[in-house]
Order: structure tokens, then C-alpha cells, then sequence
């Protein structure tokens, strides 16, 4: 299996733009999760989907962010407009059980 | 809130070197995982402690959870510079897991 996949890898845009993170998820899992990580916070939560239904979007920090499932094989995470505290690095997981994630390679977001 | 508090924040050793890293809650888990991540790749799952007093062992890696289920450390015996990573603890309760910060560990040859 390829494990989970996100892209794009790296992202540097400017405020005020649009940036959408895509997800496909390990074949097979029902529930997927978006995490940010930055050397302040550290690894959040902010969305939790189970058989392509949200569960859990206490996480996400404002409007700015949405977040879909449309199917099993894929989900995104937008965020418009940017502004340059979303800086971060956003991780895509996917799991058959909650409390056992596999984490894809993550998208280093920077805005400037 | 559930909150996972790992100490040392930083780590520098050299090989060879034993240490020991922590993570304390003042919350209960049902059981309580520990992960490394390398730069630029996500984290990997090392293992997952369920009952209170459990101890299990990867090689060189040596995992407890506490008697309360509070609290776990992570001891490596003479660490390699493979062992370099960021080292991050979760515990799973009433939701989804709580990850604390990490203890960045760099082990130098």
C-alpha cells in the first residue's frame, strides 16, 4: 500500500489567497483526521471525519477553514483567505481505528 | 481538556548515551501511544500501553505507563543517531487522541 497521500508537499502563497491541501486516504480506512503542527502548539487536531461524515470540527480554528470527504478515497482542507499565522505544517491520517492514525507525509504551509 | 505535558522539551546526547524521556497528565487515559517522527516525514506509531504498570519493550526501546494511568516514559539504552527524531505521546480518552508536544531527542556519533 502507498500509505496515505497528500499534496502538494510544500505550498508558499500569499495572504489573502486561497490554498486547498488534498488527502487520499490508505484503502480500506473509515476515518480520516487533518492536523496542523507548529513548534508552538505542537500536533492539533482539527477535523475528524468517520465513513466521510465530520464527527469532530471543534478543532478547526475559524471560518477561514472548511473541510470535505466527498468519498472514501479523498478529502480536502481549504482555507481562504490565507493570513501568514496559518503558517504550519498540515498533516493528513487515516485510520480503521481512532485511536490508531497512520499519518501521511504532511504539506509544509507557508504564507506570506 | 485533556492536556500531555513531555519533558525534556530538547534532548542532546551523545551514542552510547542512556535517557529517559517523560509524559505526565493530570488526566486518566485508556491507553496511551508514543510516536517518533523524523524531519519531513509524519509521525510513525512506536507502540501503544494499555493497563496501568504495563511495560513493553522494542529492542533498545523500553515504554511504562503508569500505575494511574496518567503518565509513561520512554527510556532508550545506549541510543544510536537512528534514534534521532522527535518523540511525541498521545492518550486516547473520551474523543479522538491528545498529542503532547514532543521531546525533540538529537543523538550525536
Amino acid at each position: 500500500d502507498a500509505g496515505v497521500i497528500q499534496s502538494p508537499r510544500h505550498e508558499v502563497t500569499e495572504m489573502g489567497q486561497e490554498v486547498t491541501l488534498r488527502c487520499k486516504p490508505i484503502s480500506g480506512h473509515n476515518s480520516l483526521f487533518w492536523y496542523r503542527q507548529t513548534m508552538m502548539r505542537g500536533l492539533e487536531l482539527l477535523i475528524y471525519f468517520n465513513n466521510n461524515v465530520p464527527i469532530d470540527d471543534s478543532g478547526m480554528p475559524e471560518d477561514r477553514f472548511s473541510a470535505k470527504m466527498p468519498n472514501a478515497s479523498f478529502s480536502t482542507l481549504k482555507i481562504q483567505p490565507s493570513e501568514p499565522r496559518d503558517s504550519a505544517v498540515y498533516f493528513c491520517a487515516s485510520s480503521l481505528d481512532r485511536d490508531r492514525p497512520y499519518f501521511g507525509p504532511g504539506t509544509r504551509l507557508t504564507v506570506l | 481538556t485533556q492536556l500531555l505535558e513531555q519533558s525534556p522539551q530538547f534532548l542532546s546526547i551523545q551514542e552510547g548515551e542512556n535517557l529517559t524521556v517523560y509524559c505526565n497528565s493530570s488526566s486518566v487515559f485508556s491507553s496511551l501511544q508514543w510516536y517518533r517522527q523524523e524531519p519531513g516525514e509524519g509521525p510513525v506509531l512506536l507502540v501503544t500501553v494499555v493497563t496501568g504498570g504495563e511495560v513493553k519493550k522494542l529492542k533498545r526501546l523500553t515504554f511504562q505507563f503508569g500505575d494511574a494511568r496518567k503518565d509513561s516514559s520512554l527510556h532508550i539504552t545506549a541510543a544510536q543517531p537512528g534514534d534521532t527524531g522527535l518523540y511525541l505521546c498521545a492518550g486516547a480518552g473520551y474523543s479522538t487522541l491528545t498529542f503532547g508536544k514532543g521531546t525533540m531527542l538529537l543523538v550525536s556519533p
